[in-house]
């Protein structure tokens, strides 16, 4: 398997839902990421996780949770959002986080009303 | 933290020209430049890449220069094709500890390919 798979696809939410996206990888990556990417934009790094540990958090907002259960799973969990929250979120893998290729998911299109 | 600028923001070529996207990057121990090509709808998706001890790299119609002392690096596509048309993005790895795997993307360039 050489493929970061999310899900779901497309997530519509209240403010004051939660609910979780999901990320899985089984090519034996050691380091997983979350970016957000507004319409337009590149991505924006939010989180890293190496080795099932949480490295670099790029000062996110508390409403955005993120979680590594284990190497091949990543999730993020969302609460009290914002309409500005709204974007695609992209999930990444690398080999083990140093200055290595990283591969991304198809993305969740998230949209906050 | 690391800043990259890239440049154009869009880019219009004809079938079978070369189009030439360029960026620039301010850490200057930065060691690591991908570039990630993404459709409408779709994943980035790494198209070539290379690192801080090669000046060049070549993979098909697409190539990459780099060029360390002034701090720019720069994808050449040859012989473009309808399929080439999508946003690239540039991307840069800062060095330092901890920093390896933080990338840090270019505003984008949407190429589009006429046929």
């Amino acid at each position: 398997d050489t493929e970061v798979t999310q899900t779901p696809k497309h997530l519509v939410m209240g403010m004051t839902n939660k609910k979780s996206l999901k990320c899985e990888q089984h090519m034996g990556h050691r380091a997983m990421y979350w970016y957000k990417q507004k319409a337009k934009k590149p991505p924006e790094l939010m989180f890293v996780y190496s080795y099932e540990k949480l490295s670099i958090n790029e000062s996110v907002p508390s409403r955005f949770s993120p979680e590594c259960p284990n190497s091949s799973l990543l999730n993020l969990h969302l609460h009290a959002l914002q309409p500005e929250d709204s974007a695609l979120y992209l999930c990444a893998s690398s080999q083990d986080g140093t200055s290595d290729t990283q591969y991304f998911g198809p993305g969740t299109r998230l949209t906050v009303l | 933290g690391e800043n990259v600028e890239q440049h154009p923001s869009t880019l219009s070529v004809q079938e079978g020209d070369s189009a030439v996207i360029k960026c620039t990057y301010s850490d200057s121990a930065s060691n690591y430049f991908p570039w990630y090509k993404q459709e409408l709808g779709k994943r980035p998706q790494l198209i070539i890449d290379i690192r801080s001890n090669v000046g060049e790299k070549k993979d098909q119609r697409i190539a990459v220069t780099l060029n360390k002392t002034a701090k720019h690096f720069s994808l050449h596509i040859t012989e473009t094709q309808p399929e080439d048309s999508a946003v690239y993005f540039c991307a840069a790895t800062p060095g330092g500890d901890n920093a390896g795997n933080m990338l840090t993307f270019g505003g984008g360039t949407r190429l589009m390919v006429k046929p």
